[in-house]
């Protein structure tokens, strides 16, 4: 069955740290991927996304994230946390070749210290 | 515009009762799937829907049904609950990219909170 892998469970930062999540993924055939973020007591938000073209991708808030294939990563990065970056964020990827079927990581827990 | 909303936001069911959760969208997306939200596991797929009249498995469907007759509407139902299935569900929408190409971003409901007892 395809998977989506997040190895850090909970991460824990001082304010202005750089961050760097991994995501690895289990499918072998063209993927789009996304990063969501879940603030405490919002929404699942989009971070960003992946469908084609630049591997290197930015989305809001000063995130990014590169799409290595041989690696089957999508890691998420950013160069210096807020406090405000405290949340949960979760790595999503299509499971089918019919890229509708979306499974999610189990996420990762960010706390950032003041 | 309401976008994905969820009802209800709270149940507390007893072992073998049956309920239905509801999912709305007024986005007129084709996508619609339903999420469970487990400390420690992340989101995972229960079923979703390419379309009216159309529904798929996703990864933990044992134990839920759904249907599709609306465009609008995704029902989830758990015929028997079960403490297993004490979670938080989640709804999202999506329109495809492209005819063929999968979805898009996906717009999430605000969660349904259910405990079984």
């Amino acid at each position: 069955a395809q998977s989506v892998s997040q190895h850090n469970h909970h991460v824990i930062l001082s304010e202005a740290a750089s961050l760097e999540l991994g995501c690895n993924y289990s499918y072998g055939g063209t993927v789009n991927l996304f990063w969501y973020v879940q603030y405490p007591g919002q929404h699942l938000q989009l971070l960003l996304k992946y469908f084609s073209g630049d591997p290197l991708v930015k989305g809001i808030k000063g995130f990014e994230a590169e799409f290595i294939k041989s690696k089957f990563s999508f890691n998420l990065r950013k160069p210096s946390v807020q406090w405000s970056d405290t949340a949960e964020y979760f790595c999503a990827v299509n499971a089918d070749s019919s890229a509708s079927k979306i499974i999610f990581g189990s996420g990762t827990r960010l706390s950032i210290r003041p | 515009n309401a976008g994905v909303t969820q009802t209800p936001k709270f149940r507390v069911l007893k072992t073998g009762q049956s309920m239905t959760l509801l999912c709305a969208q007024d986005m007129n997306h084709e996508y619609m799937y339903w999420y469970r939200q487990d400390p420690g596991m992340g989101l995972r797929l229960i079923h979703y829907s390419v379309g009216e009249g159309t529904t798929a498995k996703g990864e933990v469907p044992d134990g839920y049904n759904v249907s599709r007759l609306k465009k609008q509407n995704f029902l989830l139902g758990l015929e028997s609950a079960a403490p297993s299935q004490t979670s938080v569900y989640f709804c999202a929408s999506s329109y495809p990219r492209r005819k063929g190409m999968g979805a898009n971003v996906l717009t999430f409901g605000a969660g349904s909170r259910l405990t079984v007892l």
